[in-house]
């Protein structure tokens, strides 16, 4: 695709509820990579892929927080039994493979939970 | 200590002015930098990377590394109204670990 696609916008879970992002990465890129950014504050980092491959999930804040890329393309970010804190807009973003590569990023997933 | 440190700001100039925004890292490995923009409610997008010591002029935008101090600033000349933004900086790292700042808000004000 032009750009890094991602879904749903916009979502309001009820906590508890588990909840499913989707990210699809721009054609040809082999990393991609999830952040999570709290309102007036950075994209923290929580997991990257290259291909299939999730080489480093150090940033993921706890085991309710699972992502996969299982044919190395489209990324799914599961939240299980959201919690308030889990509020935040969720940025999906891909790069070519290797270091140095710019990653661009998709519009975000912009998580509420009441 | 994070990885990319940024000042928050508020950071005000008026139409016209130099901008100038500042970022260290901590990790001496650090490879590639960038800036990103970013508008309220909107992603960030990519304005200049810089990967080697000195200045990288594009446009109105130029980057300055170095690498001796963790050091790495943007300029903004001849400001407009519309580049009133958050700019973050960021940091890769070998292993294509990226880190963003929390970064500074700027207003230029007509």
């Amino acid at each position: 695709g032009a750009g890094v696609s991602q879904s749903p916008r916009y979502k309001v879970a009820k906590r508890g509820q588990d909840v499913a992002l989707r990210c699809d990465p721009i054609s040809g890129h082999v990393s991609l990579f999830w952040y999570q950014q709290a309102l007036g504050q950075g994209p923290e980092f929580l997991t990257y892929f290259q291909n299939e491959a999730q080489l480093d999930k150090s940033g993921l804040p706890s085991d309710r927080f699972f992502a996969e890329r299982p044919e190395g393309s489209v990324s799914t970010l599961k939240i299980q039994r959201t919690q308030q804190e889990d509020s935040a807009v969720y940025l999906c973003a891909s790069s070519l493979q290797g270091s140095g590569n710019t990653i661009y990023f998709g519009e975000g997933s912009w998580l509420t939970v009441v | 200590q994070k990885e990319v440190e940024q000042n928050s700001g508020p950071l005000s100039v008026p139409e016209g002015a130099i901008a100038s925004l500042n970022c260290t890292y901590s990790d001496r490995v650090s490879q590639s930098f960038f800036w990103y923009r970013q508008y309220s409610g909107k992603s960030p997008e990519l304005i200049m990377s810089i990967y080697s010591n000195g200045d990288k002029e594009d446009g109105r935008f130029t980057a300055q590394l170095n690498k001796a101090s963790q050091y790495v600033s943007l300029l903004i000349r001849d400001s407009q109204p519309s580049d009133s933004a958050t700019y973050l900086c960021a940091v890769n790292l070998p292993g294509n670990q990226f880190y963003f700042g929390t970064g500074t808000s700027l207003t230029v004000i007509p």
